[in-house]
């Protein structure tokens, strides 16, 4: 069974401070999404990463893919309270995605 | 912006009732998903749905559940005799590729068993 697991499962910051948070998996995975849920809404995507060792830039986000394709991360400089959300990673696998339990981070102003 | 979009927004039935869950995908999308999150709980694949036909399905999507595209716009989600453990939100989601690369979520429709 591919499990995807994201850690740390919560965090709460102050505005203007770094963060990161990681996704792994046991397995390989093809290409690896970044979605950003607020509370009674669907998964927005951020970003796909496919390549191992790829770094994509969103604003103030950066997506990191790990070489061997079973891990990533997302950092975020100078959190705002606008970032506050879950994020959840998810991999492709036959044609469907597989979630992780996502980050549930709140940035306090 | 093109959107994927869900009816209807919160649904309570009785246990046992049918329920169908409407979205409309993307216009030019081909792939076309149900997801379904669990209060708490994570996302979780239900369906795949390619070409008029179900492509993939997971353990959950039994003989209860059932998808649609009767028109060309809609694609349905129809839950037979609900229980109670069907209460979640349910996503759709459709994309222009297979790889599920770039999937767009509608807004959910929240279903209530009671």
């Amino acid at each position: 069974t591919q499990l995807l697991e994201q850690s740390p499962q919560f965090l709460s910051i102050q505005e203007g401070e770094n963060l990161t948070v990681y996704c792994n998996s046991s397995s390989v995975f093809s290409s690896l999404q970044w979605y950003r849920q607020e509370p009674g809404e669907g998964p927005v995507l951020l970003v796909t990463v496919v390549t191992g060792g790829e770094v994509k830039k969103l604003k103030r986000l950066t997506f990191q893919f790990g070489d061997a394709r079973k891990d990533s991360s997302l950092h975020i400089t100078a959190a705002q309270p606008g970032d506050t959300g879950l994020y959840l990673c998810a991999m492709d696998s036959n044609y469907q995605l597989i979630w992780g339990a996502g980050t549930k981070l709140i940035i306090k102003p | 912006e093109p959107e994927v979009t869900q009816t209807p927004s919160h649904q309570v039935t009785q246990m046992g009732q049918e329920v169908i869950l409407r979205c409309v995908p993307i216009s030019n999308h081909l792939y076309f998903y149900w997801y379904r999150q669990i209060l708490g709980q994570k996302v979780e694949f239900l369906v795949s749905f390619y070409n008029n036909e179900i492509s993939e399905k997971s353990e959950i999507f039994d003989d209860q559940f059932s998808v649609e595209r009767p028109d060309g716009s809609n694609f349905t989600l129809k839950i037979r005799s609900t229980k109670l453990e069907d209460s979640a939100m349910y996503f759709c989601a459709s994309g222009r590729a297979g790889n599920t690369g770039e999937l767009f979520f509608g807004e959910g429709s929240r279903l209530t068993v009671l």
